[in-house]
């Protein structure tokens, strides 16, 4: 399967403030997504970011608060934009390298915003 | 909206004992995924499930896609300490690129030595 390397792994941000999360995958992928995972919960899918098209967009997400990059096909940014203490969750990526192909995550990005 | 269900929500087990936890769902899914999560890392793909009624084994790992397609089971047989994380089990409708994959709220595992 895949690689997939997330930068950062962690950071702690300033409330106001916006971070740009990283996701580089070894190969080329069709289908990138991009998740959050609150404090012992499960995942949530924010949008899917497919190469050549604007993000879908989740209920409950919107692109000013989310903005996603995918420049090519083995590269995607999200941006969590204006920070609060109620962003503070894991952010996954994950692509599929196929329809018919099962989801591969990255390690994750740890954000706590204080 | 689609929604899984994933019991036991958590479990304690003796090393060596066999565990058995189960994913269900009121919709019908096309393909069922079986993840585990350790502390301070992603999720990583255990087994994948594409037909109804199919059981697939990885090592200590069985899965099996529920006849209705309404289900599916993760057993793990003897158990050591590294089986301690969460499991998720997650659905996908279709096989098409609008098919999302939807997760279950998981199940933590401890294992006692």
């Amino acid at each position: 399967s895949a690689v997939i390397s997330q930068k950062p792994s962690r950071d702690i941000c300033q409330r106001g403030t916006s971070l740009t999360i990283q996701c580089q995958v070894d190969s080329q992928v069709t289908m990138m997504f991009w998740y959050r995972q609150q404090p012992g919960q499960s995942l949530t899918l924010i949008a899917t970011a497919n190469q050549g098209s604007e993000a879908t967009y989740e209920s409950g997400f919107v692109i000013d608060k989310f903005p996603i990059s995918r420049p090519n096909l083995t590269f995607s940014t999200l941006t969590v934009s204006n920070m609060s203490p109620e962003d503070s969750s894991i952010y996954l990526c994950s692509v599929r390298s196929g329809a018919d192909q099962p989801q591969h995550f990255g390690d994750g990005t740890r954000l706590s915003i204080l | 909206g689609q929604q899984l269900n994933q019991s036991p929500q958590s479990m304690f087990i003796q090393e060596g004992e066999d565990v058995s936890m189960n994913c269900t769902s009121s919709s019908i899914f096309n393909t069922w995924l079986w993840y585990k999560q350790d502390p301070g890392e992603g999720p990583v793909l255990l087994i994948a499930l594409y037909k109804a009624g199919e059981l697939t084994s990885n090592g200590r790992l069985t899965a099996q896609f529920g006849i209705t397609r309404k289900d599916s089971f993760l057993n793990i047989s003897a158990s050591i300490p590294s089986d301690v994380g969460i499991y998720f089990c997650a659905g996908q409708r279709g096989k098409t690129s609008y098919d999302k994959v939807i997760f279950g709220p998981g199940t933590s595992l401890s294992v006692i030595p």
